[in-house]
This record gives C-alpha cells, structure tokens and sequence, in this order.
C-alpha cells in the first residue's frame, strides 16, 4: 500500500517563501506530483519529480529524495492569490497510472 | 493545454434515483481515465481507473455495481451513481491520461447533492 503524510496547515505573508513537505512510503515508486487546488475547483497541475534534485518552474520548485521518500513544494514571492490546498500526489507501479493523493495542506497567504 | 470537461457541473437529485456524470477529453485521447471522489475539507480519493473498451478497476472500498463506469470512446468515460443516497453527496472529479503522457489533465469536477 500507500503512505502519503503533508502538513494539514500553513500560514504565511505575502512577499514569503514557504516550504511545503510531503513524505511518502510506497513499494514500487514511480514519480511524485503536486497540484494545486482552490475550494470548489479541480487540482492544476504544479510539478512533476521521478528523479531525485529540484525541478524549478518559476515561483514554484519541488525537490524529491527517493531514498528519503521525500518531497518539498517551495513557493517563493508568495501571492495571496496563493492560498489554496497544495496536494501531494504519488504514483506507484502497483496501481499503474493512477494517482495516489495525500490530504493536502491549505496554505492560508495573509498581506 | 489539454481540456477536460464534465457535465454537469452541479446535480441534485432524490434518494433512489440514478445520476450520470460525464467525462470529454476535448483536445486529445485518453486511453484511461480516473474518477476521483472528495469530501468537504479532503483529499482526492480514487475511486477506480477506466480504460478505454475494457472493464473499470475500482479501488478497495468502491462498490462497483454502484457506481458505474463506462469508457465507450477516447474521449469520453461516464460514472452513474446508482441509487443515490445522501452520503453519496460529494464533488466527484474526472482526469485523463494522454496516452505516452505523464500528466493526468482534470475536469472542472461535479457537484452532486442527494436530497
């Protein structure tokens, strides 16, 4: 089975850096994603780590270390158009293609 | 980008009866697809993955002869919640998975309310 842990809140300022964690423990690991979610919307797509390093994209980067089973969400220059839940997903050989979700953290950005 | 829709956006219907939610892949061909389902305040959980001409496999949990899903086309899957009861209310999502494609590409999600 899955194992998929994130922090269930964060505060943060406008202007911050904040770091979301994710750990994960997982048989046959096949890449990690994170999406963003606003209440009532479907998730958009942030990044995606099968490698271990950090994968930049902006103000947004994710960082992986399988050996860890661990992954970080950095957002930089936080906007309060920010505040969302940020969800940790990860996809295992034994469910194929599907994505395996942890419970999201919702990052609430005050001015 | 890739589209997904879903119609309709929002349903409410009566304890007992049946809802069809459906799945397009607009711009592209899905050979799989996933519905998800999400309570108030939750994450994301699977509820099975579809795949084009063949049979849905449901995840541990999901009754299958409740919630019916048929993937007729590369473009479009359809989830029927069959005799809704009010603990079925819940936002239900659709993705796609572009075939040779890592990305999954989600619909706006279905707002289902059993009265």
């Amino acid at each position: 089975g899955q194992n998929i842990d994130q922090p269930t809140e964060m505060t943060a300022t406008e202007g911050a850096i904040v770091q979301i964690n994710c750990t994960y423990q997982t048989s046959g690991f096949n890449g990690l994603f994170w999406y963003q979610q606003h209440a009532g919307e479907a998730p958009t797509f942030l990044s995606y780590n099968v490698l271990d390093g950090l994968e930049e994209k902006g103000r947004f980067s994710s960082f992986l270390s399988r050996s860890k089973g661990y992954s970080y969400l950095l957002l930089k220059e936080l906007q309060m158009k920010d505040s969302a839940s940020y969800l940790c997903a990860v996809r295992d050989r034994e469910a194929g293609t599907a994505l395996i979700f942890g419970k999201g953290t919702t990052l609430s950005v005050s001015s | 980008g890739a589209v997904v829709s879903q119609h309709p956006s929002r349903v409410i219907c009566k304890s007992g009866t049946s809802v069809k939610i459906e799945c397009r892949s607009l711009d592209f061909q899905a050979t799989t697809m996933f519905w998800y389902r999400q309570f108030p305040k939750q994450s994301l959980m699977l509820m099975a993955t579809s795949n084009e001409g063949s049979k849905a496999t449901y995840e541990q949990g999901v009754e299958k002869d409740k919630f019916l899903i048929n993937h007729a086309s590369l473009t479009l899957s359809t989830l029927t919640v069959t005799s809704a009861h009010p603990e079925d209310s819940s936002f239900y999502i659709c993705s796609a998975l572009p075939s040779g494609n890592y990305e999954q590409y989600f619909g706006p999600g279905t707002r289902l309310t059993v009265t």
